[in-house]
């Protein structure tokens, strides 16, 4: 399968642990997304990677939340002293960069990592 | 800032019948996407239209974007049970960026 994985599928956790997801891209996708959805909601975007540098954050992401991707490969979503709040499902998507400004591309999401903090 | 809203928020439909999915921006729109999602799984991409006046058709989902570029219809024609799920609609934030905003979705259930 060439789509977007990500690991785990689920995730239980307590309140004040640490967490970290992981997201492998479609291969020669140069763009990852970290969106978060909660119930009845779209998705809302967190950040987002272009090769290795990470050149959006939104203001959703509190400092708790760290997100890498080292070697334009991968990427992982670290989450520090989980929260109840932070329960919600943790999506990735890859893309390829538009060539022109202003145009997108199609972004291609994985399954998903379901976080329940408890 | 741009907000997306779709409408109907649900829908039951017996199996044969046709239905329209909308999604209305407050801003023009620039890369408009629908996706479809089962109940705690991910988006599977339909289509993206760019140009205004733009319809794709893939099986029997057909997706319109209108002149203006600030609003879209996802019509299904004939729906099958595997049609169900959750429509989310999704558009270009904007900037070079790439990331999408999303609409709350529109559940369909059919009818066998």
């Amino acid at each position: 399968d060439t789509g977007v994985s990500q690991d785990p599928r689920h995730k239980i956790t307590k309140r004040g642990q640490n967490v970290t997801f992981r997201c492998d891209p479609i291969s020669e996708h140069n763009r990852l997304y970290w969106y978060r959805q909660t119930l009845g909601q779209g998705p809302e975007f967190l950040t987002y990677f272009q090769n290795e540098a990470q050149l959006e954050k939104s203001r959703l992401l509190s400092d708790r939340f760290s997100a890498e991707r080292p070697k334009g490969s991968f990427s992982t979503l670290e989450i520090q002293r989980t929260e109840q709040g932070d329960s919600a499902m943790y999506l990735c998507a890859s893309s390829l960069r538009a060539r022109t400004a202003g145009n997108y591309n199609e972004q291609f999401f994985g399954p998903g990592t379901r976080l329940t903090v408890l | 800032s741009q907000e997306l809203e779709q409408s109907p928020q649900s829908l039951i439909v017996q199996e044969g019948k046709n239905l329209t999915i909308n999604c209305t921006s407050s801003k023009t729109l620039y890369g408009l996407y629908w996706y479809k999602q089962k109940y705690g799984e991910g988006l599977i991409f339909l289509m993206m239209l760019q140009k205004g006046g733009e319809e794709k058709s893939h099986e029997k989902i057909t997706a319109k974007l209108d002149e203006k570029k600030q609003q879209s219809s996802l019509h299904i024609t004939a729906s099958q049970p595997s049609h169900a799920g959750i429509y989310l609609c999704g558009a270009g934030a904007g900037g070079s960026q790439g990331n999408l905003i999303f609409g709350k979705g529109t559940k369909l259930s059919v009818k066998p």
